[in-house]
């Protein structure tokens, strides 16, 4: 599975939209971008996948470069409940390690009032 | 509809002791994987169970084991306790080997070795 890079922290003002960008520029085609996050002392909670499409949910939006070398997640309107430590992980779908999640540093998101 | 849930929260043990963590996954899911969180880092993939076999495997010793249940429950199992395995331990549940679904996570075990 390729490697990211993700910048250690970020703050970012209640109410703004927090965007958390990515790098893996050795993504291989049939790698799947998914984003995570861990709320303090709370097990890691999904957030979003994808391959090459952008995508939204009710959580936030993935932007995933032409290239596909680096992605940003998109949180619209943080609130001070999105603080938390965020993943961006990349991993082969449709293999026998589906439950196998290489997580790295991640980015801690400090929303502030 | 549970999540997945894991037991106990929080225990204490002695270097040398044998430790056992439960995890039942979200209901419909078949798969079971754990992982190790130290204090400070990303959770580390120890192991991942399907159909009662250990499918799946990290960079940990055989210290570490597990087992999965006809009911897709699971144990992690952890031998002769060193400092070092001081962590929280967390499964993370999800169905089928192969699709590109999200994995569902507990709230994890925290394990302190005295």
């Amino acid at each position: 599975d390729a490697k990211t890079t993700q910048p250690p922290s970020m703050d970012c003002a209640e109410g703004r939209a927090a965007n958390l960008p990515c790098n893996h520029s050795t993504i291989s085609g049939n790698e799947y971008v998914y984003w995570y996050r861990q709320i303090h002392s709370q097990g890691p909670q999904y957030i979003i996948h994808g391959l090459k499409n952008n995508e939204t949910n009710e959580m936030a939006s993935l932007i995933i470069t032409e290239d596909r070398k680096s992605s940003t997640l998109i949180l619209p309107h943080a609130t001070l409940r999105d603080t938390a430590v965020y993943y961006c992980i990349v991993r082969v779908a449709g293999s026998s390690n589906t439950g196998k999640l290489i997580f790295g540093q991640g980015t801690t998101l400090q929303v502030k009032p | 509809d549970a999540g997945v849930t894991q037991s106990p929260t929080h225990l204490i043990k002695t270097r040398g002791q044998q430790v056992t963590l439960r995890c039942s996954p979200k209901s419909g899911h078949d798969t079971v994987s754990w992982y190790q969180q130290a204090l400070g880092q990303g959770p580390q993939f120890i192991f991942q169970y399907y159909e009662e076999e250990e499918r799946q495997r990290g960079n940990f010793p055989d210290r570490f084991s597990g087992h999965q249940f006809p009911n897709y429950s699971s144990e992690l199992n952890v031998n002769a306790l060193l400092l070092g395995d001081s962590a929280l331990y967390l499964c993370a549940s999800s169905f089928g080997t192969g699709n590109t679904g999200e994995l569902f996570f507990g709230e994890g075990s925290r394990l302190t070795v005295l």
